[in-house]
């Protein structure tokens, strides 16, 4: 079974600080993506990657940023937190194969800033 | 643009009830569409898919036909369960290989004893 572990599920950092949000995939997919998720407003794109050390803006990219240094491991990077990004985050990678596109999520993170 | 539109919930339902969540799109070509699931407290499970008009995606007793002709991949289920409470999100994906996906808002579900 295709695993993406989010390491943290549980956060809670103050305003100004740095947060990385880390996910990882067991089943070599090139494609990975973070999403916020938040009532009322379904899920919105943050960024998403399609191969090491690249990366694409999603719809809300604003206070966020990614690093992909390896093909298993994507993280998402608030680089100064602010109280409007308390949000459960959810990661996902994709395979890709004669079927079409399958998305598996991880289990969210929930980030609160206070 | 592409969009997803579902029905807004919340949805509430008697166990045995019959469920519909009514789900339509616009997109160009021709997409795959899915339905995720999302239990409390975790993240989406594809709970079916389909990927050409006139398919029938099935699971766990849920059932979602692709009807290219009104644009619509309504999810039903004849007889819910308590297990069944839960937030449903319809999904395009136009197929590309950056898997740009388009959810709809999700349908809360709660279904009683």
């Amino acid at each position: 079974d295709v695993k993406v572990t989010q390491s943290s599920r549980y956060l809670v950092k103050r305003t100004g600080e740095k947060v990385f949000l880390e996910c990882v995939q067991d089943m070599d997919h090139e494609n990975m993506f973070w999403y916020r998720q938040d009532p009322g407003l379904g899920l919105r794109l943050i960024y998403f990657s399609y191969d090491v050390k690249m990366k694409e803006k999603g719809d809300i990219p604003e206070g966020y940023s990614v690093s992909r240094e390896k093909k298993e491991r994507f993280s998402l990077i608030l680089e100064s937190a602010s109280t409007n990004q308390t949000s459960m985050y959810l990661c996902a990678s994709m395979r890709h194969d004669d079927s079409g596109n399958t998305i598996y999520f991880g289990e969210g993170s929930w980030l609160t800033v206070v | 643009g592409d969009s997803v539109t579902q029905m807004e919930g919340p949805v509430t339902l008697s166990e045995e009830a019959c469920l519909t969540i009514n789900c339509t799109y616009t997109a160009t070509g021709y997409p795959s569409l899915f339905w995720y699931v999302q239990y409390p407290g975790e993240g989406l499970q594809l709970l079916l898919k389909a990927t050409k008009a006139d398919d029938k995606g099935s699971n766990k007793g849920f059932e979602a036909t692709y009807r290219k002709e009104t644009t619509s991949f309504h999810l039903e289920k004849g007889s819910v369960q308590v297990s069944d409470s839960a937030v449903y999100f319809c999904v395009v994906d136009r197929g590309s290989t950056l898997g740009r996906l388009y959810f709809g808002r999700g349908t809360q579900l709660t279904v009683w004893p």
